[in-house]
C-alpha cells in the first residue's frame, strides 16, 4: 500500500525567510518521489524528483528536498522565500515499478509569502 | 523537456451537452496518459489511466459511461464528458508518461481545462 501525507495544509512565511514543506510517505515498493508546484488555474510544474540516486535532490527555483528512508520523509526546503513562490505544492509518490504503477498525490500545502 | 498540451483551456457549456477535452504529448510518445480531476482547493484525484490502443482503466467511483476516454495514438488522448451537469464542473488535468525515458514514472502535466457547466 502507498500513501502520502503532507503534514501542513497551509504554511505562511515572510519573504526572505526559509521555507519548509513537510511530506511523509509509505510505499511497499522503492518509490520515486516528486514535488510539484501549482499556481492558480495552472497545471503542475515539476520542482524536483528523487529516483533512488542521491538522497539530497536539488530542483528548480532554489528548492531542494532530502529523501530520508529511516524517517520515510521527503521534505521540501528553500533557504529564502520569494513572493513568486506563493502557490500550492504537492508531494507525489510513485513506485519504481514498471509493471504497472499508481501515482499517489498528497493533499497539498498552500504556501503564503508575506512581504 | 517533455511538453503536454490540453485543449481547450476553458470551456463553458449547457447542462446536457457533451464536451471533449484533448490531451497531446508534443515532443514524445506517451504510452500512458492519466486523467485527473481537481476540485477547488483540493488535490488531484485520478480518474483513469489510459494506455494507447486499449481501454482505459477507471478508478473506483468514476463512471466510465460518463467520462469516455480514448487513446487512439501515442500522442493523443481525449476525455469526453457526456451529458454534462453542473456537478461535473471542475478542473481537469491530463498527464503523460514516456516509458522509454527510463521508467522513473515521471508524469508530464498538461496546463488543465476548466469546465463550467451551466
Amino acid at each position: 500500500a502507498q500513501s502520502v501525507t503532507q503534514l501542513d495544509s497551509h504554511v505562511s512565511v515572510s519573504e526572505g525567510t526559509p521555507v519548509l514543506l513537510r511530506c511523509n510517505y509509505s510505499s511497499s515498493y522503492s518509490p520515486s518521489l516528486f514535488w510539484y508546484v501549482q499556481h492558480p488555474n495552472k497545471g503542475l510544474q515539476l520542482l524536483l524528483k528523487y529516483t533512488s540516486a542521491a538522497t539530497l535532490v536539488k530542483g528548480i527555483n532554489g528548492f531542494e528536498a532530502e529523501f530520508k528512508k529511516s524517517e520515510t520523509s521527503f521534505h521540501l526546503t528553500k533557504p529564502s522565500a520569494h513572493m513568486s513562490d506563493a502557490a500550492e505544492y504537492f508531494c507525489v509518490v510513485s513506485p519504481l515499478n514498471t509493471g504497472g504503477f499508481k501515482t499517489i498525490f498528497g493533499a497539498g500545502t498552500r504556501l503564503f509569502v508575506k512581504a | 523537456g517533455a511538453v503536454v498540451s490540453q485543449h481547450p483551456s476553458r470551456v463553458i457549456c449547457k447542462s446536457g451537452t457533451s464536451v471533449k477535452i484533448e490531451c497531446r504529448s508534443l515532443d514524445f510518445q506517451a504510452t500512458t496518459m492519466f486523467w485527473y480531476r481537481q476540485f477547488p482547493k483540493q488535490s488531484l484525484m485520478l480518474m483513469a489511466t489510459s494506455n494507447e490502443g486499449s481501454k482505459a482503466t477507471y478508478e473506483q467511483g468514476v463512471e466510465k459511461d460518463k467520462f469516455l476516454i480514448n487513446h487512439a495514438s501515442l500522442t493523443l488522448s481525449t476525455l469526453t464528458v457526456t451529458s454534462a451537469h453542473p456537478e461535473d464542473s471542475s478542473f481537469y488535468i491530463c498527464s503523460a508518461t514516456d516509458l522509454l525515458a527510463g521508467g522513473h514514472n515521471e508524469q508530464f502535466f498538461g496546463p488543465g481545462t476548466r469546465l463550467t457547466v451551466l
